[in-house]
């Protein structure tokens, strides 16, 4: 069973940088899947802000992509997010997920999510 | 980017009722359309893959279909465990896009 973990600061300052990390246990980050970051602001839907390969291959939400940076650490099997000049407007509960590829199956799902972790932005 | 437009935003029902949840992508997606139910407090999870798709370990009640750009999702006989958020969402292009979700509340 993949449990994945998400720890770093709860709190970041206007114009700081908000850093995070997913631990991955029970399955290696080396599998055949991507791993994603997603969040949701309190009250508010769900938005996909980008994902990494093992191989350090990633792809990231447009609207976020100046300001994300999303890194593996094979060695820790964990991968990590830095989402640079934050706002009030980044005050989101953070997830990791294992955005998964069946075989044969049309495109891809989230099948194993953290448990999320609250991130508010304030001085 | 792909728009994802579900309706009803929220709904009342009662223990027992037939549900219909109903997702449209803003072009045709093809099945590349998941589901997820969210319960307060708690992590997405996933329901339905590639359209139709039951995940393992989801009660066989809950059903999903369409293709392009219309979609269903279905909760045949709605339990008490089931009043919750449920979101959609396409993988068939970048970026990942959900649907804004449907709040399933208890009449």
């Amino acid at each position: 069973q993949v449990q994945l973990q998400e720890s770093g600061p709860g709190l970041v300052k206007p114009s700081g940088t908000l850093s995070l990390t997913c631990a991955v246990s029970g399955g290696s980050i080396t599998s055949s899947n991507w791993w994603s970051w997603v969040r949701q602001p309190p009250g508010k839907g769900l938005e996909w802000i980008g994902e990494i390969y093992h191989s350090g291959s990633t792809n990231y939400n447009p609207s976020l992509k100046s300001r994300v940076t999303i890194s593996v650490d094979k060695s820790k099997n964990q991968f990590s997010l830095k989402l640079s000049s934050v706002s009030a407007a980044d005050t989101a509960v953070y997830y990791c997920a294992r955005d998964w590829t069946g075989i044969g199956v049309a495109g891809t799902s989230f099948d194993y999510w953290g448990q999320g972790t609250l991130v508010t932005v304030s001085s | 980017d792909i728009q994802m437009t579900q309706s009803p935003s929220s709904l009342s029902a009662s223990v027992g009722d037939r549900v219909t949840i109903t997702c449209r992508a803003s072009q045709s997606i093809s099945n590349y359309l998941n589901w997820y139910q969210q319960k307060p407090g708690k992590a997405p999870k996933l329901l339905i893959f590639a359209a139709s798709s039951l995940q393992s370990g989801v009660p066989s009640r809950f059903s999903g279909s369409g293709s392009g750009t219309d979609f269903t999702l279905t909760i045949s006989s709605l339990q008490p465990e089931d009043f919750a958020t449920y979101y959609c969402q396409q993988s068939y292009s970048s970026p990942r896009t959900f649907g804004q979700g449907t709040k399933v509340e208890i009449k």
